[in-house]
Formats: C-alpha cells, sequence, structure tokens
C-alpha cells in the first residue's frame, strides 16, 4: 500500500523566513496530494492542494510542487508569521484511500 | 451552517464495552471517512465511504465496524474496545463534484481503559 513520509518532524523558523517541508509517497497511482494545517486543539484544516497533472500551485504565500518522476511534492511558506505556527500534513490519496504523512510541527519565532 | 457533527466529543470507557461515535454532515457530500490521529503518526484512515451502502476499508480497519445507510450520518462503531484505540478520531465528508477537499469534524477523544 502507499506510504507517505513527511520531513522534518520539527522547523523553526524567523518571522518573515520562508519555510519548506518536504513529503515522498510510494503509489505511482496517487493523484491527488493535499497539505492540511493543525492548529492546537483544533481539527485539520486544508490549506493547499495538487493534483498529479498539475506540477505548481500557488495561493498567496503558500505554495505547493509535485515531481511525479521522483514521487515527492513540497509544501513552501514564505513571509512566515507567528500565526503560521501549527503542525502541517501532507497526504496522497487514490480516490477516497487517502495516507497522512506524520506530521510537521512549525514554529514561528517572532 | 455547513459543518460536520461528532459525538460524544469526549469518552472515557472500559474495555469490551460496545460504543459508538456519530458523524453527521449536513453539505450533501457523497464521501465520508474516519481517521484516527495518534503522536507521531498522523491521520489514519480507518475506513471511507464513497456513497449510502458503500464501505471500503482504510489502512488501519481492524476492531472497527462502520456504516452508511443515510447520506448525511457515518458511525464508527467499536464492538470490544482496548486500550490501544484509545485515541483522537476524526470524522469527514467531501463533495464528488468539487473534487477531493474533506471538511473534518471537531474529533472524538475516546479513552479506554
Amino acid at each position: 500500500g502507499e506510504n507517505v513520509e513527511q520531513h522534518p518532524s520539527t522547523l523553526s523558523v524567523q518571522e518573515g523566513d520562508s519555510a519548506v517541508i518536504k513529503c515522498t509517497y510510494s503509489d505511482s497511482a496517487s493523484n491527488y496530494f493535499p497539505w492540511y494545517k493543525q492548529e492546537l486543539g483544533k481539527r485539520p484544516q486544508l490549506i493547499i492542494d495538487i493534483r498529479s497533472n498539475v506540477g505548481e500551485k500557488k495561493d498567496q504565500r503558500i505554495a505547493v510542487t509535485l515531481n511525479k518522476t521522483a514521487k515527492h511534492f513540497s509544501l513552501h511558506i514564505t513571509e512566515t508569521q507567528p500565526e503560521d505556527s501549527a503542525v502541517y500534513f501532507c497526504a496522497a490519496s487514490r480516490g477516497q484511500n487517502f495516507v497522512f504523512g506524520p506530521g510537521t510541527r512549525l514554529s514561528v519565532l517572532p | 451552517e455547513a459543518q460536520v457533527t461528532q459525538n460524544p466529543r469526549y469518552l472515557i470507557t472500559v474495555t469490551g464495552k460496545k460504543l459508538t461515535v456519530t458523524c453527521s454532515q449536513n453539505m450533501n457530500h457523497e464521501y465520508m471517512s474516519w481517521y484516527r490521529q495518534d503522536p507521531g503518526l498522523g491521520l489514519r484512515q480507518i475506513y471511507y465511504s464513497m456513497n449510502v451502502e458503500v464501505t471500503d476499508k482504510g489502512d488501519v480497519p481492524e476492531g472497527y465496524k462502520v456504516s452508511r445507510k443515510e447520506k448525511r450520518n457515518f458511525p464508527l462503531i467499536l464492538e470490544s474496545p482496548s486500550p490501544n484505540q484509545t485515541s483522537l478520531y476524526f470524522c469527514a465528508s467531501s463533495p464528488r463534484e468539487a473534487g477531493l477537499e474533506q471538511y473534518f469534524g471537531p474529533g472524538t477523544r475516546l479513552t479506554v481503559t
């Protein structure tokens, strides 16, 4: 079955710097790759997603890139702010079968 | 207000005592899923449903049952809970037309002693 790895597990950046989180997946049939943000004590919320027929997608300060050949995808957050501090999860899916990475705890230091 | 609801939000129970966690969505979504979240392991999918009476196993289905008799409801059943099922559980739904974005419920924290 699908296996998703995510790195780093923790990441600290200074406010205003960029943050990059990387994920790899194993199943070449996976075709949808969402990223979720989870604040402490709250539910996961989708922040950006990308489909396998697209190489890059951007939404304001957030971007995701996908390399299907290498089976990896990355989340890029620019101009980080303290409210970006949270746990971020990547996921890979084929249809409705979702496999999530273990998460990255991002801390943005003021 | 469009939402996914779960009940109960918190539950402490004993080994072997059957329990049901309810999940309901008011967005007319076709797809629904159950996940468990454990520290360091992320979210792991237990079961998912593509439509009424259509369910399939996720990655960690052992010890769980689900049913989808109505489009809006997707209960999670633990017939004989064990301590290793202590976890935070999330229900999620998504619409078929708009792609695969999942809307998560608020979570149910279950402790099995």
